[in-house]
């Protein structure tokens, strides 16, 4: 069992509906990132958070530290938003445990 | 830079050859991350640089693999007599610091080094 395992590996939607994927991990973490890859491999950190809720334009990222689980929801989605989105969790120190990935497409 | 850079973007080697990918940093930022993501896979940590000391290499997959920081700024990760298994992006990332929470330990990612070993 990967240590952080993320849900839907792959995800279709129509513009303008709402969208989450889901991340479980099973360790103890200080922080909990989520990242955007577009093609071509460059990535965007979206969200790091260790507890609640962050809002950042269409883009919510939840956290229950008691049940070892994050959401990342997109309102409003649009055919730009289309990506693979990665959950990372990390530990006491540096290293990044991450999740295999969602890949979205959002259809027009 | 305003970002992470990484050269040349695309790399295509033939198997056998020795291939060196480089890492322009944000400027300022101490620590230093090489990352392997093969198709389909998420990201996996190779090597961890905090200035130019080099303090956790144990994702290096094999002994063909190198990396340094000579300066503290920089970074190229060397890979010699590259084999099929080598394709892959190579991701370098960057934070102000490593380690604990908040805004000064996020790591910002580089556009990557695709390689392909034909």
């Amino acid at each position: 069992k990967n240590e952080v395992e993320q849900s839907p590996q792959n995800l279709t939607a129509q513009e303008g509906e709402f969208i989450t994927i889901n991340c479980s991990y099973s360790v103890g973490i200080s922080a909990l990132h989520w990242l955007q890859q577009h093609p071509g491999g460059g990535i965007v950190s979206l969200f790091m958070l260790s507890s609640g809720k962050k809002k950042h334009g269409r883009l919510i990222a939840t956290i229950n530290i008691q049940e070892k689980h994050s959401s990342l929801h997109i309102t409003a989605s649009h055919p730009r938003d289309s990506a693979v989105y990665i959950c990372a969790a990390r530990g006491s120190n540096y290293q990044l445990i991450w999740g295999a990935g969602t890949k979205l497409i959002i259809k027009p | 830079g305003a970002g992470v850079s990484q050269s040349p973007r695309y790399k295509v080697a033939k198997r056998g050859q020795d291939v060196a990918l480089r890492c322009d940093p944000i400027s300022g930022h101490v620590s230093l991350f090489w990352y392997q993501q093969a198709l389909g896979q998420g990201p996996e940590f190779l090597t961890y640089f905090q200035n130019e000391a080099q303090l956790d290499k144990s994702g290096l997959p094999s002994d063909r693999f190198f990396a340094e920081r000579p300066e503290g700024s920089v970074s190229t990760l060397k890979i010699q007599r590259t084999q099929q298994e080598d394709s892959a992006v190579y991701l370098c990332a960057s934070s102000l610091l490593a380690g604990g929470f908040g805004g000064l330990y996020e790591q910002y990612f580089g556009p990557g080094t695709r390689l392909t070993v034909t």
